[in-house]
């Protein structure tokens, strides 16, 4: 919400190039998590990390990577191995009262 | 068989009526209960949250959960155009001492004026 900030709102990639999405939040919670959404299929978690510099792969992390050097910053690579990579992507929080909270996403394009 | 189970619709109402929207879920592990409402291009909202079996009112909006049953509900009441949008239930379970979160497809709900 408010204190979750993604960005690009629209993004468009070459084949064969990475692209990394930022995630950033002022909200002081450990848990943040990546998924992504595609017609039809619902959410899909990509990749999560409950602690700085630490993340684990969710169900769907293959040609994906993530970092989380910072509390406030957990961005998301989306690589050249990613086969299919046209997607909404959103990040969440986690509040530590079992909810999590969204923020406005980042629409991905592959041309 | 998917953990959770959710129409995805498209379901169509007209404004005044009550609408219900409903997931089913098969994993006993299922502790937490979340109504979010999505729109069009836009980040899920969380709208309801509850832990317990019974009924939780806020607004217009009631969610319900029954685990003997294993199902969800959430019942609009008064429904209006600005209603429509996507609605996705989501479950939470502690899995490996963190919170998994498991989606519905979401129902896709339209109000007509």
């Amino acid at each position: 919400d408010g204190g979750i900030t993604q960005s690009p709102k629209y993004l468009f990639r070459k084949e064969g190039q990475n692209v990394t999405l930022s995630c950033e939040q002022n909200l002081n919670h450990d848990a943040m998590y990546w998924y992504r959404q595609d017609p039809g299929q619902g959410l899909r978690l990509i990749y999560y990390s409950q602690i700085v510099n630490d993340f684990q792969k969710g169900d769907i992390a293959e040609g994906y990577s993530v970092s989380r050097e910072k509390k406030e910053s957990f961005p998301l690579t989306v690589t050249s191995a990613q086969k299919n990579p046209t997607a909404f992507y959103l990040c969440a929080l986690g509040t530590g009262r079992n909810t999590i909270y969204f923020g406005e996403g980042s629409w991905l394009t592959v041309v | 068989q998917k953990e959770v189970e959710q129409d995805p619709g498209p379901l169509s109402v007209p404004e005044g009526a009550i609408v219900s929207l409903n997931c089913t879920y098969s994993n006993s592990a299922f502790q937490y209960f979340m109504w979010y409402r999505q729109y069009s291009r836009k980040g899920p909202e969380l709208l309801m949250y509850t832990y317990s079996s019974g009924n939780k009112e806020d607004g217009r909006f009631t969610a319900q959960v029954d685990k003997s049953s294993k199902y969800i509900s959430l019942f609009i009441r008064d429904s209006q155009p600005s209603d429509s949008a996507t609605y996705l239930c989501a479950m939470t379970e502690n899995s490996g001492g963190y919170q998994k979160v498991t989606f519905g497809i979401g129902t896709k709900l339209q109000v007509i004026p």
